[in-house]
């Protein structure tokens, strides 16, 4: 069964950090990987898609790896703002690309 | 629409009464799943729609648990005699096609159960 690992839980830093989440899952046998977003009493929000086949995907200062055979992804954040204060959710698609398989997030508190 | 939208937003049911949550995804999406999550963790996969038909169910936690997509486009997940673990909020996502698409989530309905 797919396990999807995210660490740290939460992270506090202060404005202007560079910053990386992680993602771990334990069948490689995955379709792709997203990342979302999610503000509290909010849905989730794409962030980056990158599937199988690829390396990384960016968005503005968002950049995100996965490395398929080691069963890892980061979210790298550059130039962190208070505005990025947020739960971060990684979530891979089964090979079958019936469900996305969930972790529990990373909490991401960036004070000015 | 423009994005997946999900009513009520909110809803407060007494234990042993059937809710209704409804589901429109983007127009044209072929995928579509539900998706429970409870207070300070990730979403649950509860049931997964190709179309009209519902391809994994797998998730779901009991047979008190339904969803239905009868055209292909609105989705309605039921619950029938609610009980007090059940409150959390639903998820709807889509995305355009089988496979390995982006998906869209809607806002949730947070459902109480008291």
């Amino acid at each position: 069964k797919q396990e999807v690992t995210q660490i740290p839980a939460a992270l506090s830093v202060p404005e202007g950090e560079n910053l990386v989440l992680n993602c771990s899952f334990t069948d490689s046998a995955i379709y792709n990987l997203q990342w979302f977003r999610q503000d509290p009493g909010k849905g989730l929000t794409s962030l980056l898609l990158i599937q199988s086949s690829q390396r990384e995907q960016t968005s503005g200062r968002l950049n995100a790896s996965l490395d398929k055979s080691s069963g890892r992804s980061t979210l790298y954040i550059a130039a962190s703002q208070p505005g990025d204060s947020a739960t971060y959710l990684c979530a891979v698609r089964n090979q079958a690309g019936t469900a996305l398989i969930f972790g529990k997030g990373t909490t991401l508190s960036v004070s000015s | 629409g423009a994005g997946v939208s999900q009513s009520p937003r909110y809803k407060v049911a007494k234990r042993g009464q059937d809710v209704a949550l409804r589901c429109d995804p983007i127009s044209g999406h072929v995928s579509l799943f539900w998706y429970q999550q409870a207070l300070g963790q990730g979403p649950e996969f509860l049931t997964y729609f190709q179309n009209e038909a519902q391809l994994d169910k797998s998730g779901l936690p009991s047979d008190r648990f339904f969803a239905e997509r009868p055209e292909g486009s609105v989705s309605t997940l039921k619950i029938q005699r609610t009980q007090q673990e059940d409150s959390a909020v639903y998820l709807c996502a889509s995305s355009l096609y089988t496979g390995g698409a982006e998906a869209f989530f809607g806002q949730g309905t947070r459902l109480t159960v008291v």
